[in-house]
């Protein structure tokens, strides 16, 4: 059972557009929630995160928003850049020494 | 941000040998370590999660016997490949949690085994 969803495999956005990212997850004990980018052959380099005492958390371009009654999050990337072109993998856990769970990713193809 | 260190970045090797990759928290220390796989096109699957001075814990579905975890320190982790075979072909990626207190994983820049 999926507990992190991604449903969009690629999304691709016009430069200086806006990129919307969207994620799904279905554990309520998730209380922490983090974006993550990848190129390939590159390890994931963390973006930016959210913990559920906030619905919204901005980091210059980047900002991330959390509906907890919805069980959803999503990352606005504002204005996209052809650099921001990546794999997109939205994460979350519990409180605790867990492990991530991690989303199947979403690749963002932003054209100049 | 914390960097992680992996090596080697890539490593070719015949079937039926062992394969070592180290993974290192270079400027913190990191009680728990996670090591994923990623098959092309794939998400991020994760094999075990290690803990300094303890065993590891795995998967369902990992082999423990085959893929060897040790976290003797801190600062390193390490995975070996065991009697390594063509399908253990793939891209495996290390992450390190602070013992700090935050939740993020901070990843290694992988490593890519192609066992021939």
């Amino acid at each position: 059972d999926q507990q992190v969803k991604q449903n969009s495999p690629s999304l691709s956005v016009q430069e200086g557009r806006i990129s919307i990212l969207n994620c799904d997850y279905t554990n309520s004990m998730f209380d922490y929630f983090l974006w993550y980018k990848k190129y390939p052959a590159e390890g994931p380099t963390f973006l930016i995160s959210i913990s559920s005492i906030k619905d919204k958390n901005e980091d210059g371009r980047f900002t991330v928003f959390l509906n907890k009654s919805a069980k959803h999050l999503s990352l606005h990337i504002v204005p996209s850049q052809p650099g921001d072109s990546a794999v997109y993998f939205c994460a979350a856990g519990p409180s605790g020494n867990t492990p991530l769970v991690f989303g199947k990713g979403t690749r963002l193809s932003v054209i100049a | 941000g914390a960097v992680v260190s992996q090596h080697p970045s890539r490593v070719i090797c015949k079937s039926g040998t062992s394969v070592k990759i180290e993974c290192r928290s270079l400027d913190f220390q990191a009680t728990t370590m996670f090591w994923y796989r990623q098959f092309p096109k794939q998400s991020l699957m994760l094999m075990a999660t290690s803990n300094e001075g303890s065993k590891a814990t795995y998967e369902q579905g990992v082999e423990k016997d085959k893929f060897l975890i040790n976290h003797a320190s801190l600062t390193l982790s390490t995975l070996t490949v065991t009697s390594a075979h063509p399908e253990d072909s793939s891209f495996y990626i290390c992450s390190a949690r602070s013992s700090g207190g935050f939740y993020e994983q901070f990843f290694g820049p992988g490593t890519r085994l192609t066992v021939l």
